[in-house]
């Protein structure tokens, strides 16, 4: 069975800071990640993913992670905070494609002030 | 991106009362679509998966003849929460897969007084 583990359930920056959300996951077979980002009251908006090409992964709004396939993880990084980027991210997990069911993580809020 | 979207965004109910929440996806077709459950700051927990022309398949735990699943066409699948009762509040969330990608719709706020 695949899970996911988040490290931290609430991570706070100052703005301009470096954001780092870690995740590490389990999985029997080659897994695809992903990284989503959820604001207030709202479905999931998909970050980046990593589906056996690259290791390193760049996403929208600055974010990347990193496939380490020795530490099972795909930790979650920006170089400068922005306000804009509190919000809730989940990790997850598929077997295959995006197109399989994925295992979410517990999710991590991220804080930024000013 | 593809854009899901689901009706209605936020619903009151009374306890005994059935809740049909709709997922549609608006620009593509969708042959397998997801129905999460998120309880308050907690994760997304699959509830189930839903075929285009066939039954769904509901994880363990998940109650079929309560959370009742109807995926009609290729671009709508309707969640029908039966006789809800308080703790069926929750934000209920779809998502329809493509080959490579799952696209969320906004979910739906259920409140069941």
């Amino acid at each position: 069975a695949q899970s996911v583990t988040q490290l931290g359930s609430h991570v706070s920056v100052s703005e301009g800071a470096l954001v780092l959300l870690r995740c590490n996951y389990s999985s029997s077979v080659p897994p695809y990640l992903f990284w989503y980002v959820q604001y207030p009251n709202q479905g999931l908006q998909l970050l980046l993913k990593y589906t056996s090409a690259a290791t390193l992964v760049k996403g929208i709004n600055g974010f990347e992670a990193e496939f380490k396939k020795s530490e099972t993880s795909f930790h979650l990084t920006k170089p400068s905070a922005h306000m804009s980027d509190a919000a809730e991210y989940f990790c997850a997990v598929s077997e295959g494609t995006g197109f399989q069911k994925l295992v979410f993580g517990t999710g991590t809020r991220l804080l930024v002030s000013p | 991106g593809a854009v899901v979207s689901q009706h209605p965004s936020r619903v009151i109910c009374k306890s005994g009362t059935s809740v049909k929440i709709e997922c549609r996806s608006l620009d593509f077709q969708a042959t397998t679509m997801f129905w999460y459950r998120q309880f308050p700051k907690q994760s997304l927990m699959l509830m189930a998966t839903s075929n285009e022309g066939s039954k769904a398949t509901y994880e363990q735990g998940v109650e079929k003849d309560k959370f009742l699943i109807n995926h009609a066409s290729l671009t709508l699948s309707t969640l029908t929460v039966t006789s809800a009762h308080p703790e069926d509040s929750s934000f209920y969330i779809c998502s329809a897969g493509t080959t490579n990608e799952q696209f969320f719709g906004p979910g739906t706020r259920l409140t069941v007084l």
